[in-house]
């Protein structure tokens, strides 16, 4: 158990929805991470929260925002959603080196 | 662009055996090289990690290598345990950002035959 908590852990929507992931951060960890993993692009980063600011910003969809929380929880909300955004999505948060993974939240758009 | 290429795709391998996945890098301001493990279902998991200051660093069966010259870095799992069956991936971050984003490789499939 990394200590990151992700909910919820299986999504399932329509195209065009928005849907809201929540991450909680291991105690202590001021980062917050998003990644996207899929089986052609691989594990992908999206973006990422410093004690709640942007602090940097990867290959993310206009579709798709993030905020983090004064209590240091995220949220990533998806958007207009397409067939394309099936994925499973993963938080990570760190506080010096390491970057420890939450167990992700797989996406379904039918 | 791909800045993390990694090698094989998959790896099928004996018990007892030794795993060894490859990875080689563009960005020479990569400073911090981990690795992850993951479970089917499961987020990745920090493995062990290197800096390029050292050429090898040691944890259990795990070791990693690294050629900074090459631009390479390597994970040998010795004595492979079917248990050690899982998907593999390398990944690096820039220097100077101590709290900045991972680039991973492709990932590898590691499947330990009993």
């Amino acid at each position: 158990d990394s200590g990151v908590t992700q909910t919820p852990k299986h999504l399932i929507t329509a195209t065009g929805q928005r849907v809201t992931l929540r991450c909680s951060p291991r105690s202590g960890d001021l980062s917050v991470y998003w990644y996207q993993q899929s089986l052609d692009q691989g594990l992908q980063f999206l973006i990422q929260y410093y004690n709640g600011e942007e602090r940097a910003k990867g290959n993310i969809l206009e579709r798709f925002s993030a905020q983090q929380f004064p209590d240091l929880h995220s949220e990533l909300n998806l958007s207009s959603l397409e067939l394309g955004d099936s994925a499973l999505y993963f938080c990570a948060s760190s506080g010096a080196n390491e970057q420890f993974f939450g167990p992700g939240t797989r996406l379904t758009v039918l | 662009q791909q800045q993390v290429k990694q090698s094989p795709q998959s790896l099928i391998v004996q018990k007892g055996g030794i795993s060894i996945i490859n990875c080689a890098y563009e960005n020479t301001a990569f400073d911090y090289f981990p690795w992850y493990q993951q479970f089917p279902g499961k987020g990745p998991a920090l493995l062990i990690a290197i800096r390029p200051d050292v050429s090898e660093k040691k944890e259990g069966r795990f070791t990693i290598s690294f050629n900074k010259s090459a631009k390479q870095f390597s994970l040998h799992i010795m004595d492979s345990q079917p248990g050690d069956s899982a998907t593999y991936f390398c990944a690096a971050r820039v220097s100077g950002t101590s709290y900045g984003k991972l680039t991973f490789g492709q990932g590898t499939i590691l499947t330990v035959h009993p």
